[in-house]
């Protein structure tokens, strides 16, 4: 069954703490993106990667950090730094250049 | 810089009607649009992408138009059930832009009543 995977699907944490999301893909893809939504607002970029070992910011990307040591994974932390972390996170990858994205179920962050 | 723009937010309609739901975007140098559904608390499934050099797409009953040129795009659902109720996002692959950095619309809210 190929796809994309996010756990856990709901997370709380208390302020002050930093917290990391999972993102996995089995569909082979190169380019591995993380994105935030929130009530009201359409998604906005945090980080993506185009390449094993390479990534870069999006348009939101201060209080986050990102890995990509394999393939197949694109860790997210979302670190005390971040002010209004409570929110609703998404992953997607693609191939490498402007291809169909596609997402997986979601992470719901609540921060007390 | 580029900007989508989807209205109505909100949009109720009784079961059978056809749904129609605009896109727009500032800059026309885009590589593609994608049209996604959303349902409440899950991630964004692909509907239909279009390439900037056609001019519509078809999947079932799902049908997506673009015309760069006046920065608009289009998807009509024919039919509506009340399963097409959930979120309709669009996003545009500017050409400008770094990285694979997709444009999202706020999105089109759709209510399909039995």
């Amino acid at each position: 069954d190929g796809g994309i995977t996010q756990s856990p699907k709901y997370l709380f944490r208390k302020e002050g703490q930093n917290v990391t999301l999972s993102c996995e893909q089995n569909l082979n893809h190169d380019a591995m993106y993380w994105y935030r939504q929130d009530p009201g607002q359409g998604l906005r970029l945090i980080y993506y990667s185009q390449i094993v070992n390479d990534f870069q910011k999006g348009d939101i990307a201060e209080g986050y950090s990102v890995s990509r040591e394999k393939k197949e994974s694109f860790p997210l932390t979302v670190t005390s730094a971040q002010k209004n972390p409570t929110a609703f996170y998404l992953c997607a990858s693609s191939e490498q250049g402007p291809h169909e994205q596609y997402f997986g179920p979601g992470t719901r962050l609540t921060v007390t | 810089k580029q900007e989508v723009t989807q209205i109505p937010a909100a949009l109720s309609v009784p079961e059978g009607e056809n749904l129609v739901l605009n896109c727009s975007f500032t800059d026309s140098a885009i590589y593609n649009l994608q049209w996604f559904r959303q349902d409440p608390g899950k991630g964004l499934t692909s509907l239909l992408l279009i390439q900037s050099s056609q001019r519509e797409q078809t999947s079932g009953r799902l049908n997506a138009s673009l015309d760069k040129s006046s920065g608009r795009s289009t998807l009509y659902i024919a039919a509506s059930q009340p399963g097409d109720s959930a979120t309709y996002l669009c996003a545009v692959y500017p050409i400008k832009a770094a990285g694979n950095k997709l444009t999202f619309g706020g999105g089109t809210r759709v209510l399909v009543k039995p």
